[in-house]
């Protein structure tokens, strides 16, 4: 099946430990996305990629690094430099050009502090 | 900065109801306008796309416009069904291919 999957489901990160989500798209899609939830707030964009080895920061960047090796793969990692980390993350795709195709969302990942 | 937001915050309808949820943004130099579903610890579904040339587009039982001197836009739900009680979003892509999120609308129908 076609799609994007997000792993783990849950995970917890121990103070002062980096930790990584992963997100793999098998939709040939060119542009990925990282999204924070936060309860009461809308989804803020942490990063973006348009293309392989090419990524621009969203506007929550801070504590925060992703890496585009691969057009199917786009993982984050949470460093220690990020204080509040405790969040739903959701990461997406698109076709190509944002903005004139629709986002595809995978399972989201959630991730909390011991 | 352009700023999205969705009244009310949460609806409770009976099954069978037509029901409208309401987005409204700050700028309305808009790209497009997306609905999404949200259900609980789950990831979004896009529901309808809305261009910015666009005044309406319609899937099923959803009808989605958009009015974007007024910058506003209504997700109408005809004929609510249980499965219907999810949170719906909207985002506003803007010109500058920005893309903002509204806090949703926790929707739920009763059987």
């Amino acid at each position: 099946d076609g799609g994007i999957t997000q792993s783990p489901k849950y995970l917890f990160r121990k103070e002062g430990q980096n930790v990584t989500l992963s997100c793999e798209q098998n939709l040939n899609h060119d542009a990925m996305y990282w999204y924070r939830q936060d309860p009461g707030q809308g989804l803020r964009l942490i990063y973006y990629s348009q293309i392989v080895n090419d990524f621009q920061k969203g506007d929550i960047a801070e504590g925060y690094s992703v890496s585009r090796e691969k057009k199917e793969s786009f993982p984050l990692t949470v460093t220690s430099a990020q204080k509040n980390p405790t969040a739903f993350y959701l990461c997406a795709s698109s076709i190509g050009v944002w903005g004139q195709e629709t986002q595809y969302f995978g399972p989201g990942t959630r991730l909390l502090v011991l | 900065k352009q700023e999205v937001t969705q009244i009310p915050a949460a609806l409770s309808v009976p099954e069978g109801e037509n029901l409208v949820l309401n987005c409204s943004f700050t700028d309305s130099a808009i790209y497009n306008l997306q609905w999404f579903r949200q259900d609980p610890g789950k990831g979004l579904t896009s529901l309808l796309l809305i261009q910015s040339s666009q005044r309406e587009q319609t899937s099923g039982r959803l009808n989605a416009s958009l009015d974007k001197s007024s910058g506003r836009s209504t997700l109408y739900i005809a004929a609510s069904q249980p499965g219907d009680s999810a949170t719906y979003l909207c985002a506003v892509i803007d010109t500058g291919n920005q893309f903002y999120f509204g806090t949703g609308t926790s929707l739920t129908v009763i059987p």
